[in-house]
């Protein structure tokens, strides 16, 4: 199974100010066939299921507001929130769609500092 | 968007057995990807199982065996089979519909609760 590790496990940022997450993976997630990243983002307010932010490693949803991007390749992803609002409050999620079993990160909460 | 919605949920005793519900307005259960993904209280995403387009299913090494996925589709439902539940199988269930293997829009989810 392909483990996903987050890190930091929290983090606190000023409004206004960029916060960044990163992901992991104990395999490549790059599939030469389509030279994508299969890597995806969940954002998850208090209370709330969990909503898809980002796929393809950089590929926001529809909806999603451009300060949120994904980069990254192979074993190593980042979420990044350019200039942090009130209601990017939450926890976030990596996953990889890769390959079954799908597998989660464990989670970044971000706060406001 | 339009979410899947979960039913089903409630308490049972371990070694016991229940079966979640997922309806998805506005689409069927049999067109797209449909996900499983638990959350235990307090903790993060895991993901159950997914049944693709053509019927095949993929489930977490822990619940293989003990759950099963399946649709009906005169029902435009989607079901998971649970059984020989564990205490650890504590969580809220969310159903999802996916494009592929991304987890994509997710219903309000459904509480399970395993206990004596």
């Amino acid at each position: 199974d392909i483990v996903m590790t987050q890190s930091p496990d929290s983090l606190a940022v000023s409004l206004g100010e960029r916060a960044t997450i990163n992901c992991k993976s104990s395999q490549s997630l790059l599939s030469f066939s389509d030279n994508k990243n299969y890597l995806a983002w969940h954002q998850q307010k208090p209370g709330q299921p969990p909503k898809l932010l980002i796929y393809w490693a950089s590929i926001r949803e529809s909806g999603v507001p451009d300060r949120f991007s994904g980069s990254g390749s192979g074993t190593d992803f980042t979420l990044t929130i350019s200039s942090l609002q009130a209601d990017d409050v939450a926890v976030y999620y990596c996953q990889q769609h890769y390959s079954a079993p799908l597998t989660f990160g464990g989670g970044t909460k971000v706060e406001i500092k | 968007e339009v979410s899947p919605v979960e039913s089903g949920g409630g308490l049972v005793q371990p070694g016991g057995s229940l079966r979640l519900s997922c309806a998805d307005p506005g689409f069927s259960v049999s067109n797209d990807w449909m996900h499983w993904v638990r959350q235990a209280p307090g903790k993060g995403l895991e993901w159950v199982s997914v049944v693709n387009t053509g019927g095949t299913t993929y489930y977490a090494d822990s619940v293989k065996g003990r759950f099963s996925v399946s649709r009906d589709s005169s029902k435009d439902t989607l079901f998971l089979q649970m059984s020989s539940l564990r205490v650890e199988d504590t969580a809220v269930y969310y159903c999802a519909r996916g494009g592929g293997f991304v987890v994509r829009y997710w219903g309000q989810g459904t509480l399970v609760s395993v206990a004596p």
